[in-house]
């Protein structure tokens, strides 16, 4: 069974800094896809940035980035010029590739502080 | 547009009571998938529902249920209340189609049992 681990339970980062919040998951499987979403105090699960595993390049989106390491079955999140609206809960999720699975794992979350 | 709707956004039950919890997908999906999220843990799979049939399962007991309609909104049921059960309840709607299935989540309702 793949499972999802994050291991920083809060982080802390001064406004306009960058921050890295980490992701290891463990899997057998050879194509998968891995998400970060955010939840903010408001609970809605926002979508970040989302990696297909057969990629080899690395996703952005605006100030958002992931170092995708499949060997290592890491999947880290790289927040850049952080902002005060960036403060909320962080998910990993991972999903399976082929059809007759559907559900996402996701990891126990990081919890995003930014310091004005 | 319309994104994933929930009801309600609160409510208290006592243990052994039964609850049923709504969600209206995003205009243009026709997925819909339950999870549970305990206090300060990650969302858990319940289920989802496609073309009105539960399509996978989590391990979850019988006691959730749950039931997709033709307008593809759905309903999440649990019986026989338990303390455990008090969590966020997440609807999340995609497109059934092959790819990603890239979730578009609701804001949840937070049940308490007492």
């Amino acid at each position: 069974a793949q499972t999802v681990t994050q291991s920083q339970p809060e982080m802390s980062v001064q406004e306009a800094e960058t921050v890295t919040l980490s992701c290891t998951y463990d899997t057998s499987e050879s194509d998968y896809y891995l998400f970060w979403y955010k939840q903010p105090p408001s609970r809605q699960m926002i979508l970040v940035i989302r990696q297909e595993a057969y990629k080899q390049q690395n996703a952005t989106e605006n100030r958002f980035s992931v170092n995708f390491q499949k060997a290592a079955k890491s999947f880290s999140l790289k927040i850049s010029d952080s902002q005060l609206g960036d403060a909320a809960m962080y998910f990993c999720a991972y999903r399976s590739y082929g059809s007759g699975t559907y559900k996402y794992i996701f990891g126990t979350g990081t919890r995003l502080k930014v310091l004005a | 547009d319309a994104g994933v709707t929930q009801s309600p956004t609160h409510l208290i039950k006592t243990r052994g009571q039964q609850v049923t919890l709504r969600c209206s997908p995003k205009s243009g999906h026709d997925t819909v998938s339950w999870y549970q999220q305990a206090l300060g843990q990650g969302p858990q799979f319940i289920f989802q529902y496609y073309e009105e049939e539960e399509r996978q399962r989590g391990n979850f007991p019988d006691r959730f249920s749950g039931h997709q309609f033709p307008n593809y909104s759905s309903e999440l049921n649990v019986n026989a209340l338990l303390l455990g059960d008090s969590a966020l309840y997440l609807c999340a709607s995609s497109f059934g189609g092959a790819g990603a299935n890239v979730l578009t989540f609701g804001a949840g309702s937070r049940l308490t049992v007492l």
